[in-house]
């Protein structure tokens, strides 16, 4: 099976504009789940989605949202982009909620 | 909430000596604990997990040892190999929830 992926690996946006970032799980795995690792505050939950539906938030600002659609696939947007958004994103899935995470590579944004 | 703490920060062994990187966690509810691998430019790579109701658990060089009472998990790796080097976290799951409560990670350096 493949595993998750994301895309894009690599993005660099300037201050105020905002990202869309992508993630599609194993198949078959219907929980995708959210992270941001900084070397500051290390791996961080931003949130979770089971069959389209938002389950956790983790506390970040309202910057951060996401979605889900029915193939699973997922996508998070970050709006008004800060220096401080800069980190690697990550996305990962499980066949359903509690059960084992396998993690994309990450998508790393950089805000200049 | 649930915090996880890790240590060491950083460990360095000699090729063929044994590894031991220890957590505590603070929610007594949280059941399952898995243990992740990341090189340099990829996602976390899930190595091992353990849930609540084992006390050890192995394969092949890596176990994982859990005890519940005093909150505490940890990873034995024996016999390392150079390729072995790469940043540890662990992290706790209540499975009510999907939110990886992840510790701050482990650098292990594994020299010839």
């Amino acid at each position: 099976k493949a595993g998750v992926t994301q895309t894009p690996r690599y993005l660099i946006k300037t201050r105020g504009q905002q990202v869309t970032l992508s993630c599609s799980p194993i198949s078959g795995h219907r929980s995708v789940s959210w992270y941001q690792q900084t070397p500051g505050q290390g791996l961080q939950f931003l949130f979770e989605y089971f069959s389209e539906t938002q389950r956790n938030k983790g506390n970040f600002p309202g910057r951060f949202s996401g979605r889900q659609f029915s193939n699973s696939r997922s996508e998070m947007n970050v709006s008004t982009l800060e220096l401080g958004d800069s980190a690697l994103y990550l996305c990962a899935s499980s066949l359903d909620v509690g059960d084992t995470q396998y993690f994309g590579p990450g998508t790393r944004l950089t805000v200049l | 909430g649930e915090n996880v703490e890790q240590h060491p920060s950083t460990l360095s062994v000699q090729e063929g000596d044994s590894a031991v990187i220890k957590c505590t966690y603070s929610d007594s509810a949280s059941n399952y604990f898995p243990w992740y691998k990341q090189e340099l430019g990829k996602g976390p790579q899930l190595i091992i997990d353990i849930r609540s109701n084992v006390g050890e658990k192995k394969d092949q060089r890596i176990a994982v040892t859990l005890n519940k009472t005093a909150k505490h998990f940890s990873l034995h790796i024996t016999e390392t190999q150079p390729e072995d080097s790469a940043v540890y976290f662990c992290a706790a799951l209540n499975t009510g929830f999907q939110k990886l409560v992840f510790g701050t990670g482990t650098r292990l350096l594994v020299s010839p």
